[in-house]
Order: structure tokens, then sequence, then C-alpha cells
């Protein structure tokens, strides 16, 4: 009865390779989002998707394209991965309008870039 | 736009004695704010949260928080905590017409027996 899960839980790979994570809610949310925490556990919106609709598109390297093949589904492709690119990656969901709704967090997919 | 500090990074504390972790936002309209907590290897977990009404707002855990406008300030406490407390703790807001959430850096807990 996972709210939002997120598949892997752990990623280590090469610099130059490709890959992708993939985050899924039971919640019936309209909004999911990705954040990146860093080594000093800093917190920063990356993407986010409402219904299907990119909506949030922070600064971030386009070697990373989210893709939300539906509302309950949002991953996270990766190109070229840089070793920088280690971090944890958390996906998020959340209902209605914006503002004041909480965003439930799934566990995290641990990526480290060798 | 807005924007959180969190004004301590670590905070010791020992089993069953209080403890209150501050956080000071700027924006310049109205906010809502929000303290989340990660346990070691988790995700984050809703804590608490303020919209609008009281200022004083109870969370799960035996946490509340104030909310002070004219200090623009949002402060945790617990009144005694527990070992099970130790984790990482991160104030955040938003505003009204906005998806996206500003978090600050973080306040280790840190309960020792």
């Amino acid at each position: 009865d996972t709210a939002v899960s997120q598949t892997p839980k752990y990623l280590v790979t090469q610099m130059g390779n490709d890959k992708s994570i993939k985050c899924e809610q039971n919640l019936g949310h309209d909004t999911m989002y990705w954040y990146k925490q860093d080594s000093k556990k800093f917190l920063k919106i990356m993407f986010s998707y409402n219904n299907k609709e990119l909506i949030i598109n922070e600064t971030v390297p386009n070697r990373f394209s989210p893709k939300s093949p539906d509302k309950a589904h949002l991953n996270l492709h990766i190109n070229s991965l840089e070793l920088g690119d280690s971090a944890v990656y958390f996906c998020a969901s959340s209902q209605g309008t914006p503002g004041g709704r909480t965003q439930y967090f799934g566990p995290g997919t641990r990526l480290l870039v060798l | 736009a807005q924007s959180v500090t969190q004004l301590d990074s670590q905070v010791p504390v020992f089993e069953e004695a209080p403890v209150e972790l501050r956080c000071n936002y700027s924006s310049s309209v109205s906010v809502y704010l929000f303290w989340y907590v990660q346990y070691p290897n988790q995700g984050l977990q809703l804590l608490l949260k303020y919209l609008s009404g009281s200022t004083l707002v109870k969370g799960i855990n035996g946490f509340e928080a104030e909310f002070n406008k004219s200090q623009t300030s949002f402060h945790l406490r617990k009144p005694s905590v527990h070992i099970s407390d130790t984790a990482e703790y991160f104030c955040a807001v938003t505003f009204s017409n906005d998806y996206k959430l500003s978090f600050g850096a973080g306040t280790t807990v840190t309960v020792r027996a």
C-alpha cells in the first residue's frame, strides 16, 4: 500500500551512461515532482507535472528529461551521467490547487556515478 | 521570491529534554509554511503546516510550531524528545499560486541517552 514508490532504490553507474528512475503514486494525485538532494542534504526542485503537463522546469541541464505517461507516473531520464549527478533523487506528489497542499515523498533513489 | 533560513545546522540534545529548531523566511507576500522530517535513509514526511488561522500549529509525534508574522519565523518545538526523533528536519515555504516548495538547508537533530 505504498503511496509514492520509486525504482530503483540504489543506482551505481559509470560516467557517460544513460539511466532512468521511475516513480509511481497510488494516491490519485494530479501533480508530481522531482527533487534532487545533494551531499549536504540540500533539497531543490527540478521538475513538476500537473495532469501530465510540465509546470516547473528549474535550471537543470538538458541531460535530464522528465516524462509523465499518465497522472500516476513520472519518470526521470538522465543522459551522459556526470560525477556531479551523484545525489538522492526524490519523487513527490500532491493534489489540487497549489500553495498549501502537502507533498508526499517517495523513499528516494540513491544515484552514485563513478 | 521567497527563501527560508534554518538558523541551526546541528542540534544535539539529550533524551527527554526540550528542543527548538529555528526557521526564518523572507517573502513579500503571504506564505504557507511547512516542517518536514527525514529519518535516516528515508523520504520526507510532513510534521505540520501553517496555512492560516491559529498561529500555533500542532503536528505529529508531539511537535508544534508557532507562526510569527512580525518576526517572519516558524520555529519548531518539542517539549521532550526521544531517541527516535534523531533525524534531519526541513523548514519549507510556498505561496498561494505556486506549486514549488522552497526548502531550508536542514537541521540535524541528534538525540543522546
